[in-house]
């Protein structure tokens, strides 16, 4: 089973900020099988990014995903207040579907 | 877009049953995969349980196999997940989701909760 691997556990940013998520893969995986996912407190998870790179519908175009092989990134480029919270990446995989641990970006 | 709302969730004791629903708003015909995540508290996404765009094949996570058990009646537009041997690490919101198969899950349910505590 593939181990995704999230960091930072917590990124403290002021709006306006750039943030920059990580993901790393326990093990090679296709970036067609990479995604990642917003999901602000009492929510349910919304899809940003699939393909590792492309935009789900309605996603502004401040958010940008990147990678391959086993290093994945999710990129704000300017943080609105409504981008403050947990992000998780997600991969597919054997007939398997695994998330990471997520991580939350908070108000400096 | 579809709506997915979930229901059955409820507070069980250890060892009992509940079964989830998760009715979508439209037809599932141009039919996709479906599939269950959870999340318990205070913790991050788990994946549970897939089914494919017939009912024809599906997928469990270790955690729940042989315990949970996926469905869906398309004639209904309603997804289903019986839940049995619950254990207290059952506890958790359960969402449904659409899956883009097989990569991703493009729409989610708002979750119903499921307790398990004596």
């Amino acid at each position: 089973e593939i181990v995704l691997a999230q960091s930072p556990g917590t990124l403290s940013l002021s709006p306006g900020e750039r943030a920059t998520l990580s993901c790393r893969a326990s093990q090679s995986i296709t970036s067609t099988y990479l995604a990642w996912y917003q999901q602000k407190v009492g929510q349910a998870p919304r899809l940003l990014i699939y393909g590792a790179s492309k935009r789900a519908t309605g996603i502004p175009d401040r958010f940008t995903g990147s990678g391959s092989g086993t290093d994945f990134t999710l990129t704000i480029s300017r943080l609105d207040p409504e981008d403050f919270a947990v992000y998780y990446c997600q991969q597919y995989g054997s007939s398997l579907w695994t998330f990471g641990q997520g991580t939350k970006v908070e108000i400096k | 877009e579809v709506q997915l709302l979930e229901s059955g969730g409820g507070f069980v004791q250890p060892g009992g049953s509940l079964r989830l629903s998760c009715s979508a708003s439209r037809s599932t015909s141009g039919r996709h995969a479906m599939a269950w995540v959870r999340q318990a508290p205070g913790k991050g996404l788990e994946w549970v349980s897939t089914i494919d765009y017939n009912g024809g094949r599906t997928y469990y996570a270790e955690s729940v196999k042989g315990r949970f058990t996926i469905t869906r009646d398309d004639a209904k537009n309603t997804l289903y997940l019986q839940l049995n041997s619950l254990r207290a690490e059952d506890t958790a919101v359960y969402y449904c989701a659409q899956v883009s198969w097989p990569t991703h899950f493009d729409f989610w349910g708002q979750g119903t909760h499921v307790a398990v505590s004596s």
